[in-house]
């Protein structure tokens, strides 16, 4: 099991450019998760998807799209990036019945 | 020790010693905790958890141990070895919306010294 990967390892983005991050994970779970880590913080729950179809906001959401596309993927968009969304993003999956999240090995973003 | 939003703190044990990290948290209704190792460019990785119902358990060389009374949450770690150096977080389940959630604190950095 390659457990949850994460594409692109590291990007680099002008300000109001579109990106995709992607994640997927092949441990049959359920629910997928996306966080953002900042310097000197923890992780903060941009969106999740507790099964396939459906897709809920978490605390920081705003600038930020998502999609569930299959029980595998997970993908999410920056439809117009900004310089606040440079960050560190991780992708998360938990086993239904589970309360433990496993964790990608994040995508770095950097947008200028 | 941890608290959740304050600056990340920091540890530094010897080589061979016990580490002790710890964290505040704030939800009196979390009815599950999780630490995670972060080592430097990498995802956090999964080490112990345990429930509400519960005020200790032992994993290989760890054990967490529950203070509800308090709502405080500690990681030991037995005879630190250089391997262990990395950032550690507490997370507790929010059992709010469609899926489970975890708030997390915001690290505590170990580093062991030779």
């Amino acid at each position: 099991n390659a457990g949850v990967t994460q594409t692109p390892k590291f990007q680099v983005l002008k300000t109001g450019q579109s990106m995709t991050l992607q994640c997927a994970q092949d441990m049959n779970h359920n629910s997928m998760y996306w966080y953002r880590q900042d310097p000197g913080m923890g992780l903060r729950l941009i969106y999740y998807s507790a099964s396939e179809g459906t897709t809920d906001k978490g605390e920081v959401p705003n600038g930020y799209n998502v999609s569930r596309l299959n029980k595998r993927e997970f993908s999410l968009r920056l439809e117009s990036a900004a310089p606040s969304q440079t960050s560190v993003y991780f992708c998360a999956s938990v086993r239904q019945g589970s309360k433990t999240q496993y964790f990608g090995p994040g995508t770095r973003l950097l947008v200028l | 020790g941890e608290s959740v939003g304050l600056h990340l703190p920091t540890l530094s044990v010897q080589e061979g010693d016990n580490s002790i990290i710890n964290c505040a948290y704030s939800n009196s209704a979390s009815d599950y905790f999780i630490w995670y190792k972060q080592e430097s460019g990498k995802g956090p990785q999964f080490i112990i958890d345990i429930r509400s119902n519960m005020d200790k358990r032992q994993g290989q060389r760890v054990t967490v141990l529950l203070n509800k009374t308090v709502k405080h949450l500690s990681l030991q770690i037995a005879a630190t070895q250089p391997g262990d150096s990395a950032v550690y977080f507490c997370a507790e389940n929010i059992s709010s919306g469609s899926a489970r959630q975890l708030t997390f604190g915001s690290g505590t950095q170990l580093t062991v010294l030779p």
